[in-house]
């Protein structure tokens, strides 16, 4: 069974402090990697994905992934309390094509 | 947007119930799929499809079937409903050759 990895936290950072979240997975096959943020309550909405190794970012998002050290992380710089949330990472899911999955979630609190 | 919906928000049924969960995508995605989400679990799949008429097994489809007879509709049936399949349900579309999805607003369901 592939695994996706995540500490559930909660992380606590203050607010405009850059927010770390990392993510391992076991399938050295696995190609394609995502991060969701869920709000309590609501259902996940995508924020990024990576294909290669390296660093991507999108405005104030940074996602890294380390293909040898199968490591994905997620960088969120100038935290806001509006960022506080579940952070889901996800890889391809074995023999799926398409299908995603996902880690159990990382809980992220932006403290004022 | 991409608009997933989900027929219902918050759904009671009794055990041994014949339960159906609706989704329907407006954006002609080829990919659909249904997710399970417990605390502490994550999210699980259970089946999805990449094209009418036909579907797959995800991590999870024992005490499920799913039915899809238009590109649009994909439809999650609880044949025998039990206590242990009360649950959040996520639906999720995606295009062809994209594995970011777009998840619907979710049914909670409960099963008495």
């Amino acid at each position: 069974q592939k695994e996706v990895e995540q500490n559930s936290g909660p992380l606590s950072v203050p607010e405009g402090a850059i927010a770390s979240l990392n993510c391992t997975y076991s399938d050295r096959g696995s190609q394609s990697f995502f991060w969701y943020r869920q709000y309590s309550g609501k259902s996940p909405e995508l924020i990024m994905f990576i294909y290669s190794n390296g660093d991507k970012e999108d405005g104030r998002f940074t996602a890294q992934l380390n293909k040898a050290s199968q490591y994905v992380s997620l960088l969120i710089r100038d935290s806001q309390p509006s960022d506080s949330a579940t952070y889901l990472c996800a890889d391809n899911f074995e023999n799926s094509g398409y299908a995603l999955n996902f880690g159990k979630g990382t809980s992220l609190l932006v403290t004022p | 947007d991409v608009k997933v919906t989900q027929s219902s928000r918050y759904l009671v049924k009794r055990t041994g119930e014949k339960v159906f969960l609706e989704c329907v995508q407006d954006m002609d995605h080829e990919n659909m799929f249904w997710y399970r989400q417990d605390p502490g679990l994550g999210l699980r799949l259970i089946y999805f499809s990449y094209d009418v008429k036909m579907k797959e097994k995800g991590d999870i489809p024992e005490g499920y079937s799913v039915s899809r007879e238009k590109k649009e509709r994909f439809s999650l049936i609880l044949e025998s409903a039990s206590t242990n399949q009360t649950s959040m349900y996520l639906c999720a579309s995606s295009p062809m050759n994209e594995r970011g999805y777009t998840f619907g607003s979710g049914t909670r369901l409960t099963v008495v």
